[in-house]
């Protein structure tokens, strides 16, 4: 049982580029979530999947996208990077939106140059 | 006013001491409360949940609410030096479930 797993680890991407970040949870949870955290700003969530088939904005959605593919899958793609998406970014999941007990992938280390 | 509140230290306690962290939020309509644990460079770890007033005990952390006051605090009685992390308040957003609002978090330090 792995948990919530994110994929890279780390990425340098120069701006304007594209990429997605991908997040997988086995632990059969309904709802998923994407976070950012930098220095001083604390977590602040972008995007959230209540249940498979449903996405929603969060908190600082702008310049994101994302996809839940099934219900272990939710994927965060930067469109167009920009320094100000230099950012450690979480992927989190929990049994249902009804629970708020969320559970943490390792995170992937963001740089935009 | 910001939402959740939290000293962010660092707060420092020799081991074996209790080390108390403090939260206050601002939105009365929340009902849930949790502590996350989250040490330098790795990814937030839930270690306490709190949904109704008063404490709740787990081994050596006890979580408090006081609804009224808006307050929620966590203890670590006989802290370790492998307590020292940072320390996540989070609480739902009321009317929103599942929506959780973090604090900045307060760095904890357990000197040998």
């Amino acid at each position: 049982n792995a948990g919530v797993t994110q994929t890279p680890k780390f990425q340098v991407l120069k701006t304007g580029q594209s990429m997605t970040l991908q997040c997988a949870q086995d632990m059969n949870h309904n709802s998923m979530y994407w976070y950012r955290q930098d220095p001083g700003m604390g977590l602040r969530l972008i995007y959230y999947s209540a249940s498979e088939g449903t996405t929603d904005k969060g908190e600082v959605p702008n310049g994101y996208n994302v996809s839940r593919l099934n219900k272990r899958e939710f994927s965060l793609r930067l469109e167009s990077a920009a320094p100000s998406q230099t950012s450690v970014y979480f992927c989190a999941s929990s049994p249902n939106y009804q629970s708020y007990e969320q559970y943490f992938g390792p995170g992937t280390r963001l740089t935009v140059t | 006013q910001k939402e959740v509140e939290q000293n962010s230290g660092p707060l420092s306690v020799p081991e074996g001491a209790i080390a108390s962290l403090n939260c206050t939020y601002s939105d009365r309509g929340s009902q849930s409360f949790f502590w996350y644990r989250q040490y330098s460079g790795k990814s937030p770890e839930l270690i306490m949940f709190i949904y109704s007033n008063g404490d709740k005990e787990d081994g050596r952390f006890t979580a408090q609410l006081n609804k009224a006051s808006q307050y929620v605090s966590l203890l670590i009685r006989d802290s370790q030096p492998s307590d020292s992390a940072t320390y996540l308040c989070a609480v739902n957003r009321g009317g929103s479930q599942g929506n959780l609002i973090f604090g900045k978090g307060t760095k904890l330090s357990v000197k040998p």
